[in-house]
């Protein structure tokens, strides 16, 4: 079974300061990855996700993340964050078990302090 | 763009009422899923669909069935509302076979059970 750690629930930064936000994940097979953000009242959108090839991979916004396969991590960063950067940032993981493959963690909540 | 659409954004209603959660998709897509999402708890997964008439039980079933006569459409149904099924309800869908595809939301329902 899967599964998706994401260490801290809240994590204040101020504006134009760089952020980083954690994830790990356990799992007996080859994984696919994604972060996924959600601002206020919306639902779930993609920010980026890692298939294969390069381990650091761009997505919107000005976000990045690093797979790093022997620490099982995909940690997300951008180097200078905006106020309309605070949103809800969550970690998943899919496998090729099923239709039901996709797991996230509990999230973490990112607030861009002025 | 793939756009998936939940009939309601807020939504009130009292205990012991049937409740309808409507989700539509435009993609043609096999999967769809309907998550729960509550502070701390991330998304948690009810139920998904890989078919027409085809359901599985998610992580936390209990109190809830799902209906799919079409493929674009996917409905949960609170049997008998309760107060601890007021909470943020996500829809998503996915392409079949697309363990590397990432689900698409929609904007979710705030369901509030008085």
């Amino acid at each position: 079974a899967q599964s998706v750690t994401q260490l801290d629930s809240q994590v204040p930064v101020f504006e134009e300061a760089p952020v980083e936000l954690r994830c790990n994940y356990s799992s007996s097979v080859s994984v696919y990855l994604f972060w996924y953000v959600q601002y206020p009242n919306q639902g779930l959108q993609l920010l980026l996700k890692y298939l294969s090839g390069s381990t650091l991979v761009k997505g919107i916004n000005g976000f990045e993340a690093e797979f790093n396969k022997s620490q099982t991590s995909f940690h997300l960063r951008k180097p200078s964050v905006h106020i309309s950067d605070t949103a809800e940032y969550f970690c998943a993981v899919s496998a090729p078990t099923g239709a039901n493959n996709l797991f996230f963690g509990t999230g973490t909540r990112l607030t861009v302090i002025p | 763009d793939v756009k998936v659409t939940q009939s309601s954004r807020y939504l009130v209603k009292r205990t012991g009422e049937k409740v309808f959660l409507e989700c539509v998709q435009d993609m043609d897509h096999e999967n769809m899923f309907w998550y729960r999402q509550d502070p701390g708890l991330g998304l948690r997964l009810i139920y998904f669909s890989y078919d027409v008439k085809m359901k599985e039980k998610g992580d936390i079933p209990e109190g809830y069935s799902v209906s799919r006569e079409k493929k674009e459409r996917f409905s949960l149904i609170l049997e008998s509302a309760s107060t601890n099924q007021t909470s943020m309800y996500l829809c998503a869908s996915r392409p079949g076979q697309g363990w590397d595809q990432p689900q698409h939301f929609g904007d979710g329902t705030r369901l509030s059970i008085l």
